[in-house]
């Protein structure tokens, strides 16, 4: 079946630092992977999205690459916010997607000023 | 533009007692729906998800129920509420045409005691 694995939190950073979230997967076939962001309070919103081997997502200067040799969709952006604090889904959808999405459990960051 | 609703945001309930959770989309029609639970250190988890009136697949068996008796409703619901329902239940749409993309709700948060 289908997995999402990421790295465990919380992380922990100073604001301007720069950020990975580790995130690789299990799948059958051609999996579309995702990002998605919750902050406080709130339910999820996409953040960026891969349909297929090298695509790169990219939205509010953080980025993502399909790395179908690795299963891997690593998070990373430059320069982190204290706004930037909340928790990241990794997750993926194979089949067309009518069956809903796989989670990982999710990565708490925690931006301090 | 759509929007997506969820009610109430917050319950508290006790074991045994029914539940009823509701979801509705606007501005879109024929959506696919779906249910899924975030509980603490568990990720997200699908529980059901729909493609039209009337049609509901289960994913995780459980003492959980789904219905949709309008296009742009889906209610979650229980008849005797357990300890382990306890959780942040968010409702999500995805448009029929481009299914791996899903938009999410505020959430429920469901407390039982």
């Amino acid at each position: 079946g289908n997995s999402v694995t990421q790295m465990e939190g919380p992380v922990t950073l100073s604001e301007e630092a720069f950020l990975t979230i580790n995130c690789t997967y299990t799948a059958t076939g051609y999996p579309s992977l995702f990002w998605y962001v919750q902050y406080p309070g709130e339910g999820l919103q996409l953040l960026l999205k891969a349909t297929k081997a090298d695509d790169k997502g990219s939205n509010k200067g953080f980025e993502a690459t399909y790395r179908k040799e690795t299963t891997s969709f690593h998070l990373e952006k430059g320069s982190v916010q204290v706004s930037d604090s909340a928790v990241y889904f990794c997750a993926l959808e194979t089949g067309g997607g009518a069956d809903g999405l796989t989670f990982g459990k999710g990565t708490h960051l925690i931006i301090q000023p | 533009s759509q929007t997506i609703h969820q009610w109430p945001a917050t319950l508290v309930q006790p074991v045994g007692s029914p539940l009823s959770l509701e979801c509705t989309v606007e501005g879109t029609s024929n959506p696919n729906l779906y249910w899924y639970r975030q509980a603490a250190g568990r990720g997200l988890q699908l529980l059901f998800y729909s493609v039209g009136i009337g049609q509901i697949s289960s994913e995780v068996p459980q003492n959980l129920s789904a219905s949709r008796p309008q296009d742009r409703q889906f209610i979650l619901s229980s008849k005797k509420l357990l300890l382990s329902d306890s959780g942040f239940y968010l409702c999500a749409w995805s448009p029929a045409t481009r299914v791996n993309e899903q938009f999410f709700g505020p959430g429920t948060r469901l407390t039982v005691l």
